[in-house]
């Protein structure tokens, strides 16, 4: 099965500052990967998505780029701001008759004042 | 309606007790999915209906029992849980199984088994 490894597990940011965080997976089938947010004893929410036909996405001060060759994938955040403060997973998926999500193992992101 | 609606939002109970979470969605998706998380780890997927229908099992013990009554709801029936069983318990939805679209996540029940 799928595995998807996320690095790294804390990270500490000043406000302004850029985020970048990187995920492998296992599986060449794997073709779509979302990257969810999820702040303290909320839901896990969708921020950001990027199928296997596209390089990178921009959606404002989110970014993803992925690498089919190196099954790797990243989320860049830049001009970080204490509400971006969150646990982010990563995740992958592929096409098949059921559609299975695996997650990473998550990372802490602390944005500082 | 967007939204993925879990109840309870919290619940407490026995080990000898039977309880059922539900979860309700109103945006016409097909695939509905139970995931498990404990504190500081990634969402666990348990089960997958795809038009209404179990796909995925992911060896999830019997005292776990999902059903999906119809397209809009999606049911968590829980009989002998352990301690270990507590945690916060995610149902999600998207809109077609095998398409590769993001999932749509409710916001949970808190179990906690005594």
């Amino acid at each position: 099965g799928e595995n998807v490894e996320q690095h790294p597990s804390t990270l500490s940011v000043q406000e302004g500052d850029s985020a970048v965080i990187k995920c492998t997976y296992s599986d060449s089938a794997s073709n779509y990967f979302p990257w969810y947010k999820q702040e303290l004893g909320k839901r896990p929410q969708l921020i950001i998505d990027i199928r296997s036909n596209v390089g990178e996405k921009k959606d404002q001060r989110i970014a993803v780029t992925l690498n089919k060759t190196a099954k790797h994938f990243s989320l860049h955040i830049t001009e970080t701001q204490p509400e971006d403060s969150a646990v982010y997973f990563c995740a992958a998926s592929n096409t098949g008759t059921a559609s299975k999500l695996t997650f990473g193992t998550g990372t802490r992101l602390q944005v500082t004042l | 309606d967007t939204e993925v609606t879990q109840t309870p939002k919290h619940l407490v109970m026995g080990m000898t007790n039977k309880k059922s979470l539900k979860c309700e969605q109103h945006m016409g998706h097909r695939a509905m999915y139970w995931y498990k998380q404990k504190a500081k780890k990634p969402p666990e997927l348990m089960f997958v209906y795809s038009y209404e229908k179990l796909s995925i099992n992911e060896s999830v013990p019997s005292r776990f029992s999902p059903e999906c009554p119809n397209s809009s709801l999606l049911n968590l029936h829980l009989h002998a849980l352990q301690p270990e069983d507590s945690a916060l318990y995610l149902c999600a939805s998207s809109p077609f199984s095998g398409q590769n679209y993001g999932y749509t996540f409710g916001s949970g029940t808190r179990l906690t088994v005594v």
